[in-house]
């Protein structure tokens, strides 16, 4: 089953703090992986894609696929990174690119 | 920067009546889903529409919701008799043919009361 998981709903970390938000997938195939970004009252927006392998905002994530993961890392965490997290997978075996998303982990970086 | 808009930011209806959601895609993009998010839940994909049908559907998706492009602009989604549970913030996105990434809308809140 093709499936997302977050296994952490909140995660509170300070200023200047290292940050891993976790992110396990299930998928058969070759995924596409993705991280979005939610701040408070805004849209989603898309944080990382795994297959640019950029750093936006000081925030890397590398596939990993022995372990099946892709976790958001960002070596010191700023105030205005407190927001939530979506890890998502684009269903490509279907042929619609649907994401499936994890549950979200939301971050607080506090001061 | 284009980006996708959903009107409007809140609908609030009675159980058993009919609501239309609305979206505008960005102009160029061919792809459009929807998804919804009761409060508290994970993002839950709905359906995908392509080429002016339907190319997916989830089992959530059932003979109560329809989905259209009346238009070269809107993408609507509707939900023909509310119930309860179909309370939720209702996602629209947006897709072009150059690579994976959907853009997406700020969100419909939809209270059923």
């Amino acid at each position: 089953a093709q499936r997302v998981t977050q296994p952490e709903k909140l995660l509170s970390v300070f200023k200047g703090a290292p940050v891993e938000l976790k992110c396990n997938y299930s998928y058969s195939g070759s995924p596409e992986l993705f991280w979005y970004v939610q701040y408070s009252r805004q849209r989603l927006q898309l944080l990382l894609r795994h297959i640019s392998r950029e750093s936006i905002k000081g925030f890397t994530a590398d596939l990993n696929k022995g372990e099946t993961s892709f976790h958001l890392k960002k070596p010191f965490a700023q105030e205005e990174d407190s927001a939530m997290y979506y890890c998502a997978l684009s269903g490509r075996a279907s042929g619609t690119y649907k994401y499936i998303f994890g549950t979200g982990t939301r971050l607080k970086v506090l001061a | 920067e284009p980006e996708v808009t959903q009107t409007p930011s809140h609908q609030v209806t009675q159980m058993g009546q009919e609501v239309i959601l609305r979206c505008v895609p960005i102009s160029n993009h061919l792809y459009f889903y929807w998804y919804r998010q009761i409060l508290g839940q994970k993002v839950e994909f709905l359906v995908s529409f392509y080429n002016n049908e339907i190319s997916e559907k989830s089992e959530i998706f059932d003979d109560q919701f329809s989905v259209e492009r009346p238009d070269g602009s809107n993408f609507t989604l509707k939900i023909r008799s509310t119930k309860l549970e179909d309370s939720a913030m209702y996602f629209c996105a947006s897709r072009g043919t150059g690579g994976d990434e959907q853009f997406f809308g700020p969100g419909t809140r939809l209270t059923v009361l």
